[in-house]
């Protein structure tokens, strides 16, 4: 079936490690993103990518860092400089041009860090 | 910069009910497109609808409806007859394309839970 896997669900971080969620589509979408969700903010962006090897910075980009090598996959690392990395990470990926089509969610990974 | 209203935290109506959601948007594009979508306890996002801003049709899916006023920059959603099944949070989006496609921004969203 086509879709948008993460992995992983559920991963537990111990403050000052970096820790990588991983993204990975099968729809030959372009596009590419990642939000954050926290309880009563909605979804924040936090990177996007039209195409393979680019990639901006959303509204919320410190702390982040992302790739984008392969059209499938575009990870994001959460770094030791995010202050407030508890939170609900959600990929998603569009067809068509930023902005003009629907956007595939995957179905999330949660990051709590202790 | 654009910005997504969804001034309803959370409501609750009794199975059968109808509901309105709320949403206002604010964007100084001519160009712009709309959306709904749900998001179930699992987490997973639905997409429900998407609307441009040439298009003031009203739109009626079953029991889903959306009401699109560009005259007070409105895009409301209406569950007619409310089942369980609905409890969920609602986003409305926006993303403006006119000079510079920019991704979707979303509201906070609307957690609406549907009693039995």
């Amino acid at each position: 079936d086509g879709g948008i896997t993460q992995s992983p669900k559920y991963l537990f971080r111990k403050e000052g490690q970096n820790v990588t969620l991983s993204c990975e589509q099968n729809l030959n979408h372009d596009a590419m993103y990642w939000y954050r969700q926290d309880p009563g903010q909605g979804l924040r962006l936090i990177y996007y990518s039209q195409i393979v090897n680019d990639f901006q910075k959303g509204d919320i980009a410190e702390g982040y860092s992302v790739s984008r090598e392969k059209k499938e996959s575009f990870p994001l690392t959460v770094t030791s400089a995010q202050k407030n990395p508890t939170a609900f990470y959600l990929c998603a990926s569009s067809i068509q041009q930023i902005g003009r089509g629907e956007l595939f969610f995957g179905e999330g990974s949660r990051l709590t860090v202790l | 910069a654009q910005k997504v209203t969804q001034a309803q935290t959370e409501i609750s109506v009794v199975e059968k009910e109808d509901v309105t959601l709320d949403c206002v948007y604010e964007t100084r594009d001519t160009t712009y497109y709309l959306f709904w979508y749900k998001q179930p306890p699992s987490g997973e996002l639905v997409f429900l609808i998407r609307r441009n801003s040439f298009d003031e049709q009203n739109e009626i899916s079953g029991r889903y409806s959306w009401n699109f006023q560009k005259s007070t920059s409105s895009f409301n959603f209406t569950i007619t007859a409310s089942q369980v099944v609905d409890s969920a949070v609602y986003f409305c989006a926006l993303s403006e394309v006119s000079r510079r496609n920019t991704p979707l921004v979303f509201g906070k969203g609307t957690r609406l839970s549907v009693i039995a």
